[in-house]
Order: structure tokens, then C-alpha cells, then sequence
């Protein structure tokens, strides 16, 4: 089992719909969450970090952590054509280490 | 913003010759981070520096080697490139060792012929 799973997608939304990005992790003890966005041939750019449990909103993302289901989401409402790209979950493992780990990213298409 | 840095940000070169990919940051960052990422797949850490004179292997084996003498910077070196170290290298830096921010430069992509 991966320490942090997504789907690959793609998955396809409408303009203007909301998008919704699924993140599982294995390590109970994992305090901090990432989630970055990368445009084809470009790098991981951070677009939110979410700590406690609940919701994080930042304009039109928003960030959801259930630490007892080992669950993080990213909805994106109004989803824009620019926003098509791949969207990577990223978990701190709390370890010595303190390395970020990263899923494999799903791809997200906005329809237009 | 975050302010990193990446030299060459494209790089041909013939097989068996040494390279040195540059990264530098601006934001006094203590931890700094180097990923390698193929086309479509996952990100892969292959080294790390929590501050200056300390480099620690990461998840990836990796036949590179890096150095951190100064804070800002945090150079990676192949003494003799395959083809199969043809890739995207992806330099990162974070302030915090807890809440781990990372951000990344604009990264380098490799081709070893």
C-alpha cells in the first residue's frame, strides 16, 4: 500500500462546476497536508496546506481534512479551463525525517 | 512568491560527461530538497539538506551527489550522465522542518544521449 493514494484520473468537470480531489494516507500520525498543482512540463506549484481537522478555504479552493478517516480533499468551485492540471497530495511524515510525501497526482480536465 | 532558483533549466549532454545542476534560493531556507520526476509519473526524492554541511539521501536511489556549503545553495552533481538519468530535476526549500511548506523552482530537464 502506497503511504499516499490518488486517483489518476483524469477526472472531467464541466466549466463552472465544482471539482472535487481525493487523498488517502496510511501514517495516523501525519500532521500536515499539502496540495500542489502542476501544469504539464511545469513544477509543483503549493496552492493550499491544511493542518486541523475541518475546512480550509482560500477563494475558490477549498481544503478538507478528516485525520480519523485519513482523508484529505481539494474541492475547486467554478472550475476554470485553466484549471486543468494534475493535482498532487502531499503528506509530512512524521518521522526524524519530516519528508513530504507525495501521491501520484490525479489529472483534472475543465471542459469548457 | 517563492524565490528558487535553477540552472540550466534545459540541458542535452553525451553520455559520460559530468554535470552540475544549480539550485539557489533567497529565503534563507534551512531544509532544501532535490526531486527527480519522469513525464507523467510521480515525484521522487532523491536528496536532502536540513542546513549547511548536512545532505542525507532520499526515498530514490540515485547515482548523483550534492553538497550544501552555503545556506542558499544546494548544487547536485553527476560525475559521468547516462541516458538513463535522462530526466526532470525539481530543487525545493522549506523554512519549517514541521509544517514542511515546500516550494519549488522552475526545475532542469536532463538528456543524457
Amino acid at each position: 500500500q502506497k503511504e499516499v493514494e490518488q486517483n489518476s484520473g483524469p477526472l472531467s468537470v464541466p466549466e463552472g462546476a465544482i471539482a472535487s480531489l481525493n487523498c488517502t494516507y496510511s501514517d495516523r500520525v501525519s500532521q500536515s497536508f499539502f496540495w500542489y498543482r502542476q501544469y504539464s512540463g511545469k513544477s509543483p506549484e503549493l496552492i493550499m496546506s491544511i493542518y486541523s481537522n475541518g475546512d480550509k478555504e482560500d477563494g475558490r479552493f477549498t481544503a478538507q481534512l478528516n485525520k480519523a478517516s485519513q482523508y484529505v480533499s481539494l474541492l475547486i468551485r467554478d472550475s476554470q479551463p485553466s484549471d486543468s492540471a494534475t493535482y498532487l497530495c502531499a503528506v509530512l511524515r512524521m518521522d526524524s525525517s519530516y519528508k513530504l510525501i507525495f501521491g501520484s497526482g490525479t489529472r483534472l480536465l475543465v471542459r469548457p | 512568491e517563492a524565490d528558487i532558483y535553477q540552472t540550466p533549466r534545459y540541458l542535452v549532454i553525451g553520455t559520460g560527461k559530468k554535470i552540475t545542476l544549480e539550485c539557489s534560493q533567497t529565503m534563507g531556507h534551512d531544509k532544501m530538497y532535490w526531486y527527480q520526476q519522469d513525464p507523467g509519473m510521480e515525484l521522487h526524492l532523491i536528496h536532502y539538506s536540513y542546513g549547511v554541511n548536512s545532505t542525507e539521501k532520499g526515498d530514490l536511489s540515485s547515482e548523483s551527489t550534492v553538497s550544501r556549503i552555503r545556506t542558499e545553495h544546494f548544487p547536485l552533481t553527476l560525475e559521468s550522465a547516462r541516458p538513463s538519468h535522462t530526466s526532470q530535476y525539481l530543487c525545493a526549500s522549506s523554512e519549517s522542518p514541521h509544517y514542511n511548506e515546500q516550494f519549488f523552482g522552475p526545475g532542469t530537464r536532463l538528456t543524457v544521449l
